[in-house]
């Protein structure tokens, strides 16, 4: 099973502020990475797949990228509504794993 | 619009079972893999199963698998989780997702969740 490290585990930045999240795969993933968005009491939605690419209508300010098994999420600006968890998730081989999310919180 | 509508969680004791389904609307049901996902009170998500578009490949994650069948109906455009032999670590919030087109394991809809709590 592949591993998935995320870090941080919580990242306190102000609105407007840039945001680097981590994902570390205890093997190769290629480029088959994923980047999920969760609100409290909502589903996930979908950010990045395949590490790079925007899902339809995510914003231009969420960038995925990373191959192997080092990958990043940035966001550029912080708006109030990214202030959330985050999840990778890898489909490189099965089964299927997610890592233990990032919390980005209002400092 | 698209929407995946899940149904069938409850409170079941240890050892009893569920069947979850999940409605789909809006896409053509047969052209897509489709999952579950579950997250836990206060945890993290896991992937729980996927089928193909034809129900001919189907895979689980190791805790559920020969407790859990999963399934789907192309004619109905229904996906449905057999639930057996249920454990309190089976609690969960259940979420049925999409496949992308290009990434078939990478999920772009997912319903609103159904809650399943196994307790005595």
């Amino acid at each position: 099973e592949i591993v998935l490290t995320q870090s941080p585990a919580t990242l306190s930045l102000s609105p407007g502020e840039r945001a680097t999240l981590s994902c570390r795969a205890s093997q190769s993933l290629s480029s088959y990475l994923a980047w999920y968005q969760q609100n409290p009491g909502q589903a996930p939605r979908l950010l990045i797949y395949d590490a790079s690419n925007r899902a339809t209508g995510v914003p231009a300010r969420f960038s995925g990228s990373g191959s192997g098994t080092d990958f990043t999420l940035t966001i550029s600006s912080l708006e109030p509504e990214d202030f959330a968890v985050y999840y990778c998730q890898q489909r490189s081989n099965w089964p299927l794993t997610f890592g233990g999310g990032t919390k980005v919180e209002i400092k | 619009e698209v929407q995946l509508v899940e149904s069938g969680g409850g409170l079941v004791q240890p050892g009893g079972s569920l069947r979850l389904s999940c409605a789909a609307s809006g896409f053509t049901f047969s052209s897509y893999w489709m999952t579950w996902v579950r997250q836990a009170p206060g945890k993290g998500l896991e992937w729980v199963a996927s089928i193909k578009q034809d129900g001919s490949d189907k895979y689980y994650v190791d805790s559920v698998k020969g407790r859990f069948t999963l399934s789907r109906d192309n004619t109905k455009n229904s996906l449905s989780l057999q639930m057996n032999s249920l454990r309190a670590e089976d609690t969960a919030v259940y979420y049925c997702a999409r496949g992308l087109r290009a990434a078939v394991t990478s999920f772009d809809y997912w319903g609103q969740g159904t809650l399943v709590t196994v307790s005595s």
